[in-house]
């Protein structure tokens, strides 16, 4: 079974900082990956994803998130944060064929300082 | 609106009281997933349905649960019997499988359940 380690349970920035967040996971196959974020009172929503290709992606709002295979990382940046970028971020992972079921980590709460 | 959507909100109830809660998905969407999210943790799956049929359960979804999608559309969780520890926020996604390409899981906002 596939497991999601997010390391920074709270991280707080000032504005125009730059973020990483990490995430690391098990899993013995291949993986599709997924950053989703949830802001105050939101529900869930994607940022990006990763299936195959370009192991760089770029998501919303400025974020993109490198895929690297040897390490199970698939970590978070965005060079310049915003105080709008206060939010829940959780990484995710499928296995690349099956159920498709999300096997997320426990998330990571940003709190931008303006 | 074109979302996911999920009814109630909100729920309390009382210990040993049943509660169903309702998710309806993005119309097209063929499949369902329910997640369930404690305070702290990420979403944990529960179950999803690829049109009607229930695919797969999970080991956290006991007895008390069951969950239907009768017509390919809308899903019911009902639990029985509520217990303190049911109390989480229940969280339903959908998607569109097509072939061998996995798509994206969209979440709807989510039940709140205390069970009091």
């Amino acid at each position: 079974a596939q497991s999601v380690s997010q390391h920074n349970h709270h991280v707080i920035l000032s504005e125009a900082a730059s973020l990483e967040l990490g995430c690391n996971y098990s899993y013995g196959g291949t993986v599709n990956l997924f950053w989703y974020v949830q802001y105050p009172g939101q529900h869930l929503q994607l940022l990006l994803k990763y299936f195959s290709g370009d192991p760089l992606v770029k998501g919303i709002k400025g974020f993109e998130a490198e895929f690297i295979k040897s390490k199970f990382s698939f970590n978070l940046r965005k060079p310049s944060v915003q105080w709008s970028d206060t939010a829940e971020y959780f990484c995710a992972v499928t296995p690349n064929f099956g159920n498709e079921k999300l096997t997320f980590g426990t998330g990571t709460r940003l709190t931008i300082i303006p | 609106d074109t979302g996911v959507s999920q009814d109630p909100r909100h729920k309390i109830t009382k210990r040993g009281q049943n509660v169903t809660f309702r998710c309806d998905p993005i119309s097209e969407h063929n499949r369902l997933y329910w997640y369930r999210q404690t305070l702290g943790q990420g979403p944990e799956f529960l179950t999803y349905f690829q049109n009607e049929a229930q695919l797969e359960k999970s080991r956290l979804l006991s007895d008390r649960f069951s969950a239907e999608r009768p017509k390919g559309s809308f899903s019911t969780l009902e639990i029985q019997r509520t217990e303190q520890g049911d109390s989480a926020m229940y969280l339903c996604a959908s998607s569109l499988r097509r072939g061998g390409v996995q798509e994206t899981q969209y979440f709807g906002p989510g039940t709140r359940l205390l069970v009091l």
